[in-house]
Protein backbone atom coordinates (compact mmCIF):
# COMPACT_ATOMS: atom_id res chain seq x y z
CA UNK A 1 0.00 0.00 0.00
CA UNK A 2 1.77 2.80 -1.40
CA UNK A 3 -0.68 5.59 -0.37
CA UNK A 4 -0.29 8.96 -3.05
CA UNK A 5 2.01 8.87 -4.70
CA UNK A 6 3.15 12.08 -7.63
CA UNK A 7 5.58 11.75 -10.12
CA UNK A 8 7.78 13.39 -11.45
CA UNK A 9 9.67 14.27 -8.26
CA UNK A 10 11.31 17.61 -9.58
CA UNK A 11 10.87 19.48 -13.32
CA UNK A 12 12.65 22.17 -14.41
CA UNK A 13 10.50 24.20 -17.74
CA UNK A 14 11.03 26.55 -19.71
CA UNK A 15 8.52 29.19 -20.33
CA UNK A 16 5.34 27.99 -23.03
CA UNK A 17 6.46 24.17 -22.31
CA UNK A 18 3.96 21.76 -21.25
CA UNK A 19 4.12 19.15 -18.41
CA UNK A 20 1.90 16.45 -17.35
CA UNK A 21 2.23 15.84 -12.99
CA UNK A 22 0.49 12.38 -12.38
CA UNK A 23 -1.13 11.37 -9.09
CA UNK A 24 -2.13 8.28 -7.76
CA UNK A 25 -3.59 6.46 -5.32
CA UNK A 26 -3.71 2.83 -4.42
CA UNK A 27 -6.65 3.53 -1.31
CA UNK A 28 -9.78 3.04 -3.49
CA UNK A 29 -10.65 7.31 -2.44
CA UNK A 30 -13.51 8.84 -4.18
CA UNK A 31 -11.91 12.22 -3.91
CA UNK A 32 -8.73 13.50 -4.82
CA UNK A 33 -7.42 17.11 -5.00
CA UNK A 34 -4.27 19.64 -6.60
CA UNK A 35 -2.95 21.98 -4.34
CA UNK A 36 0.01 24.14 -4.88
CA UNK A 37 2.59 25.27 -1.89
CA UNK A 38 4.51 28.38 -2.20
CA UNK A 39 6.46 30.26 0.45
CA UNK A 40 4.16 32.31 2.84
CA UNK A 41 1.04 31.05 1.10
CA UNK A 42 0.33 27.99 2.91
CA UNK A 43 -1.89 25.60 0.53
CA UNK A 44 -3.96 26.55 -2.25
CA UNK A 45 -6.40 24.33 -3.90
CA UNK A 46 -5.85 24.26 -7.83
CA UNK A 47 -8.45 21.60 -9.14
CA UNK A 48 -10.63 18.91 -7.44
CA UNK A 49 -12.26 15.57 -8.81
CA UNK A 50 -15.19 14.17 -6.24
CA UNK A 51 -14.86 11.11 -8.69
CA UNK A 52 -14.12 8.67 -11.85
CA UNK A 53 -14.94 11.47 -14.89
CA UNK A 54 -15.55 14.91 -12.63
CA UNK A 55 -13.81 17.79 -12.00
CA UNK A 56 -13.97 20.95 -10.68
CA UNK A 57 -11.92 24.24 -10.06
CA UNK A 58 -10.03 25.12 -6.58
CA UNK A 59 -9.43 28.59 -5.94
CA UNK A 60 -6.10 29.04 -8.18
CA UNK A 61 -7.00 27.24 -11.52
CA UNK A 62 -6.40 29.52 -13.97
CA UNK A 63 -3.51 27.69 -16.06
CA UNK A 64 -4.33 24.56 -15.20
CA UNK A 65 -6.35 21.44 -16.14
CA UNK A 66 -6.77 18.45 -15.05
CA UNK A 67 -8.37 14.91 -15.85
CA UNK A 68 -9.50 12.35 -13.77
CA UNK A 69 -10.16 8.81 -16.46
CA UNK A 70 -9.28 6.78 -13.81
CA UNK A 71 -10.29 6.56 -10.01
CA UNK A 72 -6.69 6.00 -9.00
CA UNK A 73 -5.46 8.67 -11.29
CA UNK A 74 -5.31 12.24 -11.27
CA UNK A 75 -3.73 14.55 -13.88
CA UNK A 76 -2.70 18.16 -13.45
CA UNK A 77 -1.46 19.71 -16.83
CA UNK A 78 -0.10 23.25 -17.82
CA UNK A 79 -0.22 23.71 -21.18
CA UNK A 80 1.65 26.86 -21.25
CA UNK A 81 4.10 27.18 -18.52
CA UNK A 82 4.71 30.42 -16.88
CA UNK A 83 7.50 31.53 -14.48
CA UNK A 84 4.47 32.38 -11.70
CA UNK A 85 3.62 28.34 -11.99
CA UNK A 86 7.13 27.26 -10.36
CA UNK A 87 5.83 26.11 -6.69
CA UNK A 88 5.83 22.91 -5.50
CA UNK A 89 2.58 20.81 -6.04
CA UNK A 90 1.02 18.38 -3.36
CA UNK A 91 -1.77 15.94 -4.66
CA UNK A 92 -3.92 14.42 -2.07
CA UNK A 93 -6.90 12.27 -1.60
CA UNK A 94 -9.83 11.18 1.14
CA UNK A 95 -11.97 8.79 0.98
CA UNK A 96 -15.06 9.57 3.30
CA UNK A 97 -17.64 12.11 3.30
CA UNK A 98 -17.18 15.24 5.31
CA UNK A 99 -17.70 14.84 9.39
CA UNK A 100 -17.69 11.28 9.14
CA UNK A 101 -14.93 9.14 10.97
CA UNK A 102 -13.79 8.40 7.41
CA UNK A 103 -12.95 11.97 6.60
CA UNK A 104 -9.29 11.81 6.51
CA UNK A 105 -6.97 13.04 3.68
CA UNK A 106 -3.79 11.90 2.73
CA UNK A 107 -1.32 13.59 1.02
CA UNK A 108 1.84 13.00 -1.77
CA UNK A 109 5.31 14.19 -1.23
CA UNK A 110 5.22 16.28 -3.67
CA UNK A 111 6.53 17.95 -7.01
CA UNK A 112 9.11 20.71 -7.58
CA UNK A 113 8.47 22.59 -10.67
CA UNK A 114 10.41 25.42 -11.33
CA UNK A 115 9.58 27.35 -15.07
CA UNK A 116 12.15 29.32 -16.27
CA UNK B 1 -15.28 32.95 2.34
CA UNK B 2 -14.08 30.60 5.26
CA UNK B 3 -10.99 31.46 6.79
CA UNK B 4 -8.72 29.61 9.61
CA UNK B 5 -6.54 31.53 12.18
CA UNK B 6 -4.07 29.61 13.45
CA UNK B 7 -1.13 30.72 16.26
CA UNK B 8 1.37 31.58 16.80
CA UNK B 9 2.84 31.65 13.12
CA UNK B 10 6.42 30.22 14.46
CA UNK B 11 7.80 29.13 17.79
CA UNK B 12 11.44 28.53 18.88
CA UNK B 13 11.86 27.08 22.21
CA UNK B 14 14.24 24.65 24.22
CA UNK B 15 14.16 21.05 23.59
CA UNK B 16 11.86 19.36 26.73
CA UNK B 17 9.28 22.16 26.56
CA UNK B 18 5.82 21.68 26.02
CA UNK B 19 4.28 23.60 22.94
CA UNK B 20 0.72 24.81 22.50
CA UNK B 21 -0.71 26.24 19.21
CA UNK B 22 -4.21 26.47 18.30
CA UNK B 23 -7.07 27.32 15.08
CA UNK B 24 -9.93 29.36 15.11
CA UNK B 25 -12.45 29.88 12.64
CA UNK B 26 -15.27 32.04 11.43
CA UNK B 27 -17.39 29.31 10.94
CA UNK B 28 -18.54 25.83 12.34
CA UNK B 29 -16.66 22.91 10.79
CA UNK B 30 -17.52 18.80 11.40
CA UNK B 31 -13.75 17.67 11.07
CA UNK B 32 -10.66 19.02 11.94
CA UNK B 33 -7.42 17.56 10.53
CA UNK B 34 -3.77 18.64 11.92
CA UNK B 35 -0.41 17.65 9.90
CA UNK B 36 2.80 18.20 10.57
CA UNK B 37 4.95 18.96 7.14
CA UNK B 38 9.06 18.47 6.98
CA UNK B 39 11.13 20.34 4.43
CA UNK B 40 10.99 18.42 1.32
CA UNK B 41 8.11 16.54 1.76
CA UNK B 42 4.15 16.12 1.67
CA UNK B 43 1.59 17.07 4.63
CA UNK B 44 1.37 13.90 7.18
CA UNK B 45 -1.49 13.52 8.98
CA UNK B 46 -1.08 13.60 12.52
CA UNK B 47 -4.41 13.45 13.93
CA UNK B 48 -7.83 13.81 13.35
CA UNK B 49 -11.22 15.12 15.54
CA UNK B 50 -14.68 14.23 14.09
CA UNK B 51 -16.62 15.16 17.32
CA UNK B 52 -17.34 18.68 19.17
CA UNK B 53 -15.29 18.42 22.57
CA UNK B 54 -13.20 15.32 21.27
CA UNK B 55 -9.57 15.03 23.08
CA UNK B 56 -7.52 12.68 21.02
CA UNK B 57 -3.61 11.52 21.34
CA UNK B 58 -1.05 10.37 19.54
CA UNK B 59 1.89 9.79 21.30
CA UNK B 60 3.61 12.97 22.75
CA UNK B 61 0.70 14.62 20.66
CA UNK B 62 -2.95 15.81 21.80
CA UNK B 63 -5.61 17.47 19.73
CA UNK B 64 -9.22 18.98 20.50
CA UNK B 65 -12.33 19.57 18.90
CA UNK B 66 -13.01 23.18 20.63
CA UNK B 67 -17.13 22.63 21.76
CA UNK B 68 -18.33 25.46 19.91
CA UNK B 69 -16.69 24.02 16.60
CA UNK B 70 -14.94 26.56 15.23
CA UNK B 71 -11.75 26.30 17.09
CA UNK B 72 -8.91 23.48 17.69
CA UNK B 73 -5.71 22.80 19.20
CA UNK B 74 -2.74 21.01 19.25
CA UNK B 75 -0.48 20.13 21.99
CA UNK B 76 3.16 18.56 22.08
CA UNK B 77 4.62 17.64 25.34
CA UNK B 78 8.11 16.94 25.74
CA UNK B 79 9.27 18.28 22.27
CA UNK B 80 12.48 16.76 21.03
CA UNK B 81 14.44 17.60 18.31
CA UNK B 82 12.59 15.22 15.70
CA UNK B 83 9.50 17.84 15.93
CA UNK B 84 10.90 20.25 14.18
CA UNK B 85 8.57 21.11 11.47
CA UNK B 86 5.73 23.88 10.19
CA UNK B 87 2.30 22.30 11.78
CA UNK B 88 -0.74 22.73 9.77
CA UNK B 89 -4.55 22.63 11.19
CA UNK B 90 -7.61 22.27 8.61
CA UNK B 91 -11.24 22.22 8.84
CA UNK B 92 -14.15 20.87 6.99
CA UNK B 93 -18.13 21.91 7.19
CA UNK B 94 -20.81 19.26 6.97
CA UNK B 95 -21.25 18.42 3.11
CA UNK B 96 -17.81 20.66 1.99
CA UNK B 97 -15.55 18.94 -0.44
CA UNK B 98 -12.77 20.79 0.48
CA UNK B 99 -10.42 21.22 3.63
CA UNK B 100 -9.50 25.06 4.53
CA UNK B 101 -6.20 25.50 5.98
CA UNK B 102 -4.30 27.73 8.19
CA UNK B 103 -1.20 29.33 7.42
CA UNK B 104 0.86 27.09 9.66
CA UNK B 105 3.12 27.29 12.74
CA UNK B 106 6.89 26.83 12.24
CA UNK B 107 8.16 25.12 15.03
CA UNK B 108 12.04 25.76 15.56
CA UNK B 109 14.01 23.49 18.52
CA UNK B 110 16.42 24.82 20.08
CA UNK B 111 18.61 21.68 21.18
Amino acid sequence: NAGVTQTPKFRVLKTGQSMTLLCAQDMNHEYMYWYRQDPGMGLRLIHYSVGEGTTAKGEVPDGYNVSRLKKQNFLLGLESAAPSQTSVYFCASRSGLAGTSTDTQYFGPGTRLTVL
Amino acid sequence: GQQLNQSPQSMFIQEGEDVSMNCTSSSIFNTWLWYKQEPGEGPVLLIALYKAGELTSNGRLTAQFGITRKDSFLNISASIPSDVGIYFCAGRSQGAQKLVFGQGTRLTINP
